[in-house]
């Protein structure tokens, strides 16, 4: 089974940073990397899939990278809005699993 | 537009069993393959389980694998989850979500608003 690794598990940030969210996969998993935004009370968002493509509607201040096991979100400059949790979650292959998780919350 | 409104959440006894339903509109459900995830409170995303469109497919976490089933009733565009051996660390909202295209299965672009199901004597 694969497992991801999601670091850090929180972070300190004012609105206007560049925040960089890591993750990285037990085993390779080419581009099946999906990113996930969450609000308190609410379902998660797919923000980008595969590894660095944005979906529609999302804000052009996130990005993705990463190909194999090594992963990125990047948000380059933080909004009001974009203080929530972050899951990565492998799509490679069934049993899917997300990472632990980054809260992201206002310094 | 999408809609997944899931139903049948409740307190339920340790040992004890629980189905939980997922009403699907807006799309050709028959299409898609469908997914429960869980998020016990407080906690991160875990995936359960996954049911193919044609429903001649299953996946399962190892946590769960034999004692919950998924199926589906294509003509009543309904997704259900079947728990049993319910445990406390089965305390969790239950998410249903859909897989973006019928081609990519493992990746939700749609998900409902989550029925809780608490585990507790």
């Amino acid at each position: 089974d694969i497992q991801m690794t999601q670091s850090p598990s929180s972070v300190s940030a004012s609105v206007g940073d560049r925040v960089t969210i890591t993750c990285q996969a037990s085993q390779a998993i080419g581009t099946w990397l999906a990113w996930y935004q969450q609000k308190p009370g609410q379902a998660p968002k797919l923000l980008i899939f595969p590894a660095s493509r944005l979906q529609s509607g999302v804000p052009s201040r996130f990005s993705g990278s990463g190909s194999g096991t090594d992963f990125t979100l990047t948000i380059s400059s933080l909004q009001p809005e974009d203080f929530a949790t972050y899951y990565c979650q492998q799509a490679n292959s069934f049993p899917l699993a997300f990472g632990q998780g980054t809260r992201l919350e206002i310094k | 537009q999408v809609h997944l409104v899931e139903s049948g959440g409740g307190v339920v006894q340790p040992g004890g069993s629980l189905r939980v339903s997922c009403e699907a509109s807006g799309f050709t459900f028959r299409n898609y393959g469908m997914s429960w995830v869980r998020q016990a409170p407080g906690k991160g995303l875990q995936w359960v389980a996954f049911i193919q469109s044609d429903a001649n497919k299953e996946y399962y976490s190892d946590s769960v694998k034999g004692r919950f089933t998924v199926s589906r009733d294509n003509s009543k565009n309904t997704l259900y989850l079947h728990m049993s051996g319910l445990r406390a660390d089965d305390s969790a909202v239950y998410y249903c979500a859909k897989g973006i295209d019928p081609a990519v299965v493992t990746v939700f672009d749609d998900w409902g608003q989550g029925t809780l199901v608490t585990v507790s004597s």
